[in-house]
């Protein structure tokens, strides 16, 4: 099984900082990597998909970069609505693996 | 708009089996296909497997394989997990969510097993 590494586990920052959020596969994934945020008691939220693409609705403040094995999840500009879990999800081979999560909190 | 509405909680006792379903609405449920995941409490996602609703073909994480069973009715476009032999390490919300970039998801189904 491929496994995701996800870093950090946990996140403080303020309201305004720009935060990074890495997912690191354990052997070539080519784009195939899509990040979620979830909140409390909520169902994860598909943000981007394909490494890069931004899903529909989802604020232009999230940007989602890499390929092969090294993936990072970009906040520009953090707001209060971004407290949350973010995973990310690689979906090029089976079984489906996720990444164990960070959790981002206001500072 | 798109939805994927899961059947409510479920407490069951070690042993027994438990069926859960996730009706879809607001798009062909034919047109893709159904994912299951689980969420143990407090911890991350486990993919589970995926039924093509249109094919009834299914593709199942080994580690899940001898326990989950996946179906789907096309006349209410509703897919159903059946879950079997529980323990207590099955206790956890189990999600459906629709395509190969699990777009939408329903809103969990909490499963507690508990003599």
């Amino acid at each position: 099984d491929i496994q995701m590494t996800q870093s950090p586990s946990f996140l403080s920052a303020s309201v305004g900082d720009r935060v990074t959020i890495n997912c690191k596969a354990s052997q070539n994934i080519n784009r195939y990597l899509n990040w979620y945020q979830q909140k409390l008691g909520e169902a994860p939220k598909l943000l981007i998909y394909n490494a890069n693409s931004l899903q529909t609705g989802i604020p232009s403040r999230f940007s989602g970069s890499g390929s092969g094995t090294d993936f990072t999840l970009t906040i520009s500009s953090l707001q209060p609505e971004d407290v949350a879990t973010y995973f990310c999800l690689q979906h090029n081979s089976w079984p489906y693996t996720f990444g164990a999560g960070t959790k981002l909190e206001l500072k | 708009q798109v939805k994927l509405l899961q059947s409510g909680a479920a407490l069951v006792k070690p042993g027994d089996s438990v069926k859960m379903s996730c009706k879809a609405s607001g798009y062909t449920f034919t047109d893709y296909i159904i994912h299951w995941v689980k969420q143990s409490h407090g911890k991350s996602l486990e993919w589970i497997g995926y039924i093509n609703p249109y094919s009834g073909g299914t593709n199942y994480n080994e580690k899940f394989k001898s326990k989950a069973t996946l179906t789907v009715d096309k006349s209410s476009s509703t897919a159903y997990m059946e879950f079997s032999r529980l323990t207590s390490e099955d206790s956890a919300i189990y999600y459906c969510a629709r395509r190969s970039s699990f777009d939408y998801w329903g809103q969990g189904v909490m499963v507690t097993v508990s003599s």
